[in-house]
């Protein structure tokens, strides 16, 4: 069975610094998804990034960037020049590549950005 | 991606009776929706994969009798909470699988059960 594990349950940093959050995964599959989603507040899932495992390229969406590290199973979020409005809490998550399977997500980490 | 909404946004009802929540994909077909719990500082629970045409995919400890599904269409899928009690209180997220094997959620449905 899949699992993400997510090992910092809080973080708090200054509006423009930079944050880096983790995730550890486990699984047996050579092809899957992983993706980190914001929630805000409102509480609405939003997609933040994106990465196939078979691409050895790092994901990046602006001030978002991951580090994938297959061999190791790690899937970490950098967040750039953070901003007020990245307040949330972020959940890593996994899909295999299947095209009904469902999402894995970790507990999530609970970010604020403070001014 | 996937527009995705949820009717209502919050309901209140009494124990003992029954609360739809529907879930629309605006403008993807989506042969695959799933519903999922979230609890207070929790992360998201899957309660059971909706498919259009056939019968849902419950998780393990979730009561299929309690948890109504229906995907009637490529765009509706609806959950019904049947005799709710106040422990099924909750935030009800809805998702649909889009295009680049993502998942998009609708914003949620709050239930209180008094």
């Amino acid at each position: 069975a899949q699992t993400v594990t997510q090992s910092q349950p809080e973080m708090s940093v200054q509006e423009a610094e930079t944050v880096t959050l983790s995730c550890t995964y486990d699984t047996s599959e050579s092809n899957y998804y992983l993706f980190w989603y914001k929630q805000p507040p409102s509480r609405q899932m939003i997609l933040v990034i994106r990465q196939e495992a078979y691409k050895q390229q790092n994901a990046t969406e602006n001030r978002f960037s991951v580090n994938f590290q297959k061999a190791a199973k790690s899937f970490s979020l950098k967040i750039s020049d953070s901003q007020l409005g990245d307040t949330a809490m972020y959940f890593c998550a996994f899909m295999k590549a299947n095209r009904d399977d469902k999402i894995i997500f970790g507990k999530g980490t609970r970010l604020h950005i403070l001014p | 991606g996937a527009v995705v909404s949820q009717h209502p946004s919050r309901v209140i009802c009494k124990s003992g009776t029954s609360v739809k929540i529907e879930c629309r994909s605006l403008d993807f077909q989506a042969t695959t929706m799933f519903w999922y719990r979230q609890f207070p500082k929790q992360s998201l629970m899957l309660m059971a994969t909706s498919n259009e045409g056939s019968k849902a995919t419950y998780e393990q400890g979730v009561e299929k009798d309690k948890f109504l599904i229906n995907h009637a269409s490529l765009t509706l899928s609806t959950l019904t909470v049947t005799s709710a009690h106040p422990e099924d209180s909750s935030f009800y997220i809805c998702s649909v699988r889009g295009g680049w094997e993502t998942q998009y959620f609708g914003p949620g449905t709050r239930l209180l059960v008094l």
